[in-house]
């Protein structure tokens, strides 16, 4: 079961902002750092974000996220058709012996 | 970039075991960690465990698969085995393998189909 709490849905008309919120505890996002998937249709989940706020190569700059005390949020701006996937938070949980929690995860869909 | 490869589907029955292979190539095999992840059809993500190739002893699970899983590795060949005993039909999954550094899952395998039926 996941610990990590995100809206199951968000969307947005082509060009629009959409941020995705995800909820965590002082043992997960409040003392580690956080981590955003995109996983399309079919496929393996793949890296948009790492360490709270860097992208990884090739992830377009219209991907940003951030971290406030046991929170974090990935925004996607100029939403674009191929965004529509869902995606994932995630963080290491320092409870019960180190171990790797992701979010419920949400479901982005471009109108 | 390192590229994952995982072993084809399987089929087995309650009770039984699966080993699931992860080949890497095309990177650093040893250093980095290799984490085991599960999806259920139609639900979200699960970490499983992981460990360090270079380090056998380094396996770490998650409270809940502790006891019926087994995460190991071959540095010589460059693979990562995953083995979940006494399958049940929940454990009907697609079962990832991806590299992990510095905390991020940088790279996944393509998914493994382990169907679970009498």
């Amino acid at each position: 079961q996941s610990v990590l709490t995100q809206p199951p849905s968000a969307s947005g008309t082509p060009g629009q902002r959409v941020t995705i919120s995800c909820s965590g505890s002082s043992s997960n996002i409040g003392s580690n750092d956080v981590y955003w998937y995109q996983q399309l249709p079919g496929t393996a989940p793949k890296l948009v974000i790492y360490t709270n706020n860097q992208r990884p190569s090739g992830v377009p700059d219209r991907f940003s996220g951030s971290k406030s005390g046991s929170s974090a949020s990935l925004a996607i701006s100029g939403l674009r058709s191929e965004d529509e996937a869902e995606y994932y938070c995630a963080a290491w949980d320092d409870s019960l012996g180190a171990h790797y929690v992701f979010g419920t995860g949400t479901k982005v869909t471009v109108l | 970039q390192v590229q994952l490869v995982q072993s084809g589907a399987e089929m087995k029955k309650p009770g039984s075991s699966v080993k699931v292979s992860c080949k890497a190539s095309g990177g650093t095999f040893s250093s980095y960690a290799i984490s085991w992840v599960r999806q259920a059809p139609g639900q979200g993500l699960e970490w499983m465990g992981g460990i360090i190739p270079m380090f056998p002893s380094s396996s770490n699970y998650a409270q809940k698969f502790r006891g019926r899983v087994t995460i190991s590795a071959d540095e010589s060949t460059t693979t990562a085995f995953m083995e979940l005993s006494s399958l049940r039909s929940e454990d009907t999954a697609l079962y990832y393998c991806a590299r992990e550094v510095n905390g991020a899952l940088d790279s996944w395998g393509q998914g493994t189909p382990v169907t679970v039926s009498s």
